[in-house]
């Protein structure tokens, strides 16, 4: 089947410090991947995504690369600040599909602390 | 511009009670889903929708209904609340392999 999977959270870091969460997918077909991102008692938001294998996808200093030989999208920044901290949610969509759309991974909470 | 709107915001619900979530969305897409988030579970996806007049069964549909009457509204009922239903729950919409908007979600207590 189709699925998402994420690192294991919480994430703890302090500020300035390299992120990484791991994402890896399992999908029939050719899917777009994305990243979103919850903050404190809001709804997801869409933080980055990609449509094909070897984009990138970028904003607001985090990026993530579509590699299809590894079925991966991990998501990187450089120096995080307190203010990523959030939950993230690694997430893909299906081509041609007319069922369910959408497949989410469990999320990730980042703590970024001063 | 709105997006996706969720109504109400908040509710608290006594056991056995019924209530209608709404969703409404303003950007012609054709696909609605309604999710519940809970503590260290992600998202769970319960109903969703391809298409007005259409409506399928997600992850966990029982205990849940819904309805697509007009493209741009998605309900979600609950036509006899239980404590187990206490959740966040997101409303979301996308076109086709297109990027998913999400309302700000629904904080439900079932006391």
């Amino acid at each position: 089947g189709n699925s998402v999977t994420q690192m294991e959270g919480p994430v703890t870091l302090s500020e300035e410090a390299f992120l990484t969460i791991n994402c890896t997918y399992t999908a029939t077909g050719y899917p777009s991947l994305f990243w979103y991102v919850q903050y404190p008692g809001e709804g997801l938001q869409l933080l980055l995504k990609a449509t094909k294998a070897d984009d990138k996808g970028s904003n607001k200093g985090f990026e993530a690369t579509y590699r299809k030989e590894t079925t991966s999208f991990h998501l990187e920044k450089g120096s995080v600040q307190v203010s990523d901290s959030a939950v993230y949610f690694c997430a893909l969509s299906l081509p041609g599909n007319y069922g369910q759309n959408f497949v989410f991974g469990p999320g990730t909470r980042l703590s970024v602390l001063p | 511009n709105a997006g996706v709107t969720q109504t109400p915001k908040f509710r608290v619900l006594k056991t056995g009670q019924s209530m209608t979530l709404l969703c409404a969305q303003d950007m012609n897409h054709e696909y609605m889903y309604w999710y519940r988030q809970d503590p260290g579970m992600g998202l769970r996806l319960i109903h969703y929708s391809v298409g007005e007049g259409t409506t399928a069964k997600g992850e966990v549909p029982d205990g849940y209904n819904v309805s697509r009457l007009k493209k741009q509204n998605f309900l979600l009922g609950l036509e006899s609340a239980a404590p187990s239903q206490t959740s966040v729950y997101f409303c979301a919409s996308s076109q086709l392999q297109g990027r998913a908007f999400f309302g700000q979600g629904t904080r439900l207590t079932v006391v």
